[in-house]
C-alpha cells in the first residue's frame, strides 16, 4: 500500500467551479499536511499547510483534514484556467521527512 | 527560485559516465534534499542533509552519493549513470524538520543515453 495516495486525474472542471482534490495517507502518526502546486515543467511550490482537524482557508483555497479517516483535501473555489496544474499532497510525521503523493492533474476549462 | 539554484538545468550524458548535479542555497537553511520525479511515482527522496558533512539516505539512494562540505552547497553524484536514472532532479531546502514546507529549486532534467 502506497503511503500517500492521490487520484492521478486529470480532473477537469469548468471555470468558476469548485475543484476538489483528495489525498489519503496510511501513517496514523502523520502530523503535518501540505499541498504543493506544480505547473508543467516547473518546480513544486507550497500553497497550503494544515495540522489540525477541520478546515483552513486561504483566499480561494481551503484545506480540509480528517485524521480519523486519514484524508486531507484541497478545495479551490472559483477555479481559473491559471489553476491548471498538478497538485501534490505531502505528509509528514514530526521530525521526519515528507512523503509525497503522485499528484493530481487539474484542468480548468475556460 | 529565489534563494536556491540548481545546475545544470539540462544534461545529456552517456551510460557509465559519472555525473554531478549541484544545488546552491543562499538562505542558510540547515536541511537540504535531493528528489527525483518520474511519471507515476511522484517525488521520491534520494538523499538528504541535516548539516555540513551530515547526510542520510532516502528511499531511492542506490547508485547515488552526496556531499555537503559547506552549508550552501549540496552535490548529488551519479557514480556510473544508467538509463534508469533518466529523470528530473529537484533540490529542496527547509529550515528544520518542524512545521515548515520545502522550497524547491528549478530542477535538472537529466537524460542518460
Amino acid at each position: 500500500q502506497k503511503e500517500v495516495e492521490q487520484n492521478s486525474g486529470p480532473l477537469s472542471v469548468p471555470e468558476g467551479a469548485i475543484a476538489s482534490l483528495n489525498c489519503t495517507y496510511s501513517d496514523r502518526g502523520s502530523q503535518s499536511f501540505f499541498w504543493y502546486r506544480q505547473y508543467s515543467g516547473k518546480s513544486p511550490e507550497l500553497i497550503m499547510s494544515i495540522y489540525s482537524n477541520g478546515d483552513k482557508e486561504d483566499g480561494r483555497f481551503t484545506a480540509q483534514l480528517n485524521k480519523a479517516s486519514q484524508y486531507v483535501s484541497l478545495l479551490i473555489r472559483d477555479s481559473q484556467p491559471s489553476d491548471s496544474a498538478t497538485y501534490l499532497c505531502a505528509v509528514r510525521r514530526y521530525g521526519q521527512n515528507f512523503v509525497f503523493g503522485p499528484g493530481t492533474r487539474l484542468s480548468v476549462l475556460p | 527560485d529565489a534563494g536556491i539554484t540548481q545546475s545544470p538545468r539540462h544534461k545529456v550524458t552517456e551510460t557509465g559516465t559519472p555525473v554531478t548535479l549541484r544545488c546552491h542555497q543562499t538562505e542558510n537553511h540547515r536541511y537540504m534534499y535531493w528528489y527525483r520525479q518520474d511519471p507515476g511515482h511522484g517525488l521520491r527522496l534520494i538523499h538528504y542533509s541535516y548539516g555540513v558533512k551530515d547526510t542520510d539516505k532516502g528511499e531511492v539512494s542506490d547508485g547515488y552519493s552526496v556531499s555537503r562540505s559547506k552549508t550552501e552547497d549540496f552535490l548529488l553524484t551519479l557514480e556510473s549513470a544508467t538509463s534508469s536514472q533518466t529523470s528530473v532532479y529537484f533540490c529542496a531546502i527547509s529550515e528544520s524538520l518542524g512545521d515548515y514546507g520545502y522550497t524547491f529549486g528549478s530542477g535538472t532534467r537529466l537524460t542518460v543515453v
